[in-house]
């Protein structure tokens, strides 16, 4: 199993398009859950971090759900600009204190006019 | 954005050649890490670096070998490559462990023929 399992997609939407996705995780240590983007052929950039309690910024809305080892993305309102891979990463302390991040292998979004 | 910088951005090499890619950055943060990401693959973490020191070698070849002299700078040393180490390596920097912000460089896309 994945450490960090996402659906690659492609997602298709129109503009104007609520869309989610999901990701689940193995190891029930992790500690820290983000979703990070990442343009064609650009470095990732952090989108959020995710918690507990839920978080939203914007038309972006964040969820975690530790019993179920299960972290979602929705996007309201899409937009042209929200076309872009979305990565759902995972930090656990693994043998070090420092940690480390896992990346899913990123869900593909485009949106069309 | 010029926090984290990676020389060069494109490099081609023979599998004999021996080459280095450098990334510096400028936010002030104390670990630093290395990247591989290949087509179709998430990000995988090859090295960590904390205050300096190596935290996490993720079972990477001896023939990537890394090099941080001090906290702002990150060396990746490379010999007697494969064509399937042919990817975007990116570097990434943090405030301190890996649940902190990672904030990534452009990469260096490199082709080893």
């Amino acid at each position: 199993r994945k450490e960090v399992e996402q659906d690659p997609g492609p997602f298709n939407v129109p503009e104007g398009a609520t869309v989610a996705f999901n990701c689940t995780y193995s190891n029930s240590a992790s500690q820290s859950f983000f979703w990070y983007r990442q343009d064609c052929r650009k470095e990732p950039k952090l989108l959020m971090s995710v918690y507990s309690s839920g978080n939203e910024d914007g038309r972006f809305t964040a969820q975690l759900n530790r019993a179920s080892q299960y972290i979602s993305l929705l996007i309201r309102d899409s937009k042209l600009s929200d076309s872009a891979t979305y990565l759902c990463v995972v930090s656990s302390r693994g043998g070090t204190s420092y940690g480390k991040l896992t990346f899913g292998q990123g869900t593909i979004l485009t949106v069309h006019p | 954005e010029t926090g984290v910088t990676q020389t060069p951005r494109h490099l081609v090499m023979g599998m004999t050649n021996k080459k280095s890619l450098k990334c510096e950055q400028h936010l002030g943060h104390n670990a630093m890490y290395w990247y591989k990401q290949s087509a179709k693959k998430p990000l995988e973490l090859m090295f960590v670096y904390n205050f300096k020191e190596q935290t996490e070698n993720n079972s990477v070849p001896s023939r990537f070998s890394p090099e941080c002299p001090n906290s702002s700078h990150l060396f990746l040393h490379l010999h007697t490559l494969q064509p399937e180490d042919s990817a975007l390596y990116l570097c990434a920097s943090s405030r301190s462990g890996a649940t902190d912000t990672q904030y990534f460089g452009p990469g260096t896309r490199l082709t080893v023929l």
